[in-house]
């Protein structure tokens, strides 16, 4: 079956570690995403991506980065300056890379705790 | 910059009665509209989208949406609710064709929904 797998589901870090988060999709798109959820806020852009070895910033970039080696996989890091880190990321992806009308398929998500 | 107000952050309502979930954008030209439902500790679904045409739009699980311009509108509907459609729902308004650039996808806060039997 097609889909986005996003791992680890449930992550935990100490303060002052960066981590990495898993992005993988087997449709074949060519736009990817990273969106932060908290509560009451919806989702916010991070980053996205709508070609291989090509990426903007979102709305909330700070303290995160990516890459896009592959078409098929959008890792994001978090790293040790980001100010508030626990969240839920949610990964995306859709079909094109022409503007954002395309629907966007997202995985199950990451459960980022700092500790 | 486009923005999208979910009003209601929390709507109780009972199974097999029917159900509106309000949203609001703000975007100067065509917008294109999506309703996302997102069950606890899941990804977004897609229920329904609206790009052009006819305002009445026909999504998945019985729901339907309508889009009304001069109010800047595009509420949720379902006739009838069951207890599965507990969750999470979320409006969102895409920059359109003329802006590019600034093409992005801006979510709403999200309305949960609790079906009381």
């Amino acid at each position: 079956d097609g889909g986005i797998t996003q791992s680890p589901k449930y992550l935990f870090r100490k303060e002052g570690q960066n981590v990495t988060l898993s992005c993988e999709q087997n449709l074949n798109h060519d736009a990817m995403y990273w969106y932060r959820q908290d509560p009451g806020q919806g989702l916010r852009l991070i980053y996205y991506s709508q070609i291989v070895n090509d990426f903007q910033k979102g709305d909330i970039a700070e303290g995160y980065s990516v890459s896009r080696e592959k078409k098929e996989s959008f890792p994001l890091t978090v790293t040790s300056a980001q100010k508030n880190p626990t969240a839920f990321y949610l990964c995306a992806s859709s079909i094109a890379a022409g503007g954002f009308k395309d629907t966007q398929y997202f995985g199950p998500g990451t459960r980022l705790t700092v500790l | 910059a486009q923005s999208v107000t979910q009003p209601d952050i929390h709507i109780t309502v009972s199974e097999g009665a029917s159900l509106e979930l309000r949203c609001n954008y703000s975007y100067g030209a065509t917008p294109y509209l999506f309703w996302y439902v997102q069950s606890p500790g899941q990804g977004l679904q897609l229920l329904l989208k609206y790009f052009s045409g006819d305002t009445l739009v026909q999504g998945i699980k019985g729901f339907e949406a309508e889009f009304k311009r001069s109010q800047s509108s595009f509420n949720l509907r379902k006739p009838s609710v069951h207890w599965s459609d507990a969750a999470e729902y979320f409006c969102a308004v895409g920059a359109g064709p003329s802006n590019f650039g600034n093409e992005k996808l801006t979510f709403g806060t999200g309305t949960r929904l609790t079906i009381i039997p």
